[in-house]
């Protein structure tokens, strides 16, 4: 497909596992985002790659998350020990540079639920 | 600090009916600024942006909106609003130079009645 990919596109887990969300871009999109969106809430940024350079982690809310993303390719995003809070859809977008003219592609999200 | 307002959580209107959606947003320069739509179980789909030039740019599905420098405000309106326009709208800035990162607004919830 053409569009940003996300997997899975539902996850419910015991609080306190791990989770691990995948991200797969457009092709040739050099800029990659990740999002969080709580219920009835806007974006909340949480991490962008940009090609090789060093990502941008300022908006993770915690040690417990962390991002990957090998050169231009798949993204994964992971929740250790997660809590009810972690609750919400997880968004991926992608660019296809840094420039700010370039509108953001979105994948359809993953809804974590955590019980 | 840089934000983006959109005052009206939920907004309701009959089908056929114009909408307007409000966006006003507080940053130190003009800046890139675009509508999304987002459907349920959907990911955020654009529907216009505005870059320079002309300050009413037209999008898909009938959508417009209007720069207005003056008011710091970007709002979406439709002339007639179709049952399938019921989603969430969000409007979002980009800065012009520097730091990529957007900053969407809350979200205007539309529902649209039969």
């Amino acid at each position: 497909g053409a569009g940003v990919s996300q997997s899975p596109s539902n996850k419910v887990t015991e609080k306190g596992k791990d989770v691990e969300l995948r991200c797969d871009p457009i092709s040739g999109h050099t800029a990659l985002y990740w999002y969080r969106q709580r219920l009835g809430q806007g974006l909340e940024f949480l991490i962008y790659f940009q090609g090789n350079s060093a990502p941008d982690k300022s908006g993770l809310p915690s040690d417990r998350f962390s991002a990957e993303r090998t050169g231009e390719s798949v993204s994964t995003l992971t929740i250790q020990r997660t809590q009810q809070e972690d609750s919400a859809v997880y968004l991926c977008a992608s660019t296809p540079d840094r420039g700010q003219n370039q509108p953001q592609h979105f994948g359809d999200g993953t809804r974590l639920s955590i019980l | 600090a840089q934000s983006v307002t959109q005052p009206d959580i939920h907004i309701t209107v009959s089908e056929g009916a114009s909408l307007e959606l409000r966006c006003n947003y507080s940053y130190g320069a003009t800046p890139y600024l675009f509508w999304y739509v987002q459907s349920p179980g959907q990911g955020l789909q654009l529907l216009l942006k505005y870059f320079s030039g002309d300050t009413l740019v037209q999008g898909i599905k009938g959508f417009e909106a209007e720069f207005k420098r003056s008011q710091s405000s970007f709002n979406l309106r439709k002339p007639s609003v179709h049952w399938s326009d019921a989603a969430e709208y969000f409007c979002a800035v980009a800065s012009t130079s520097g730091t990529y990162k957007y900053i969407f607004g809350t979200g205007t919830r539309l529902k649209v009645l039969a």
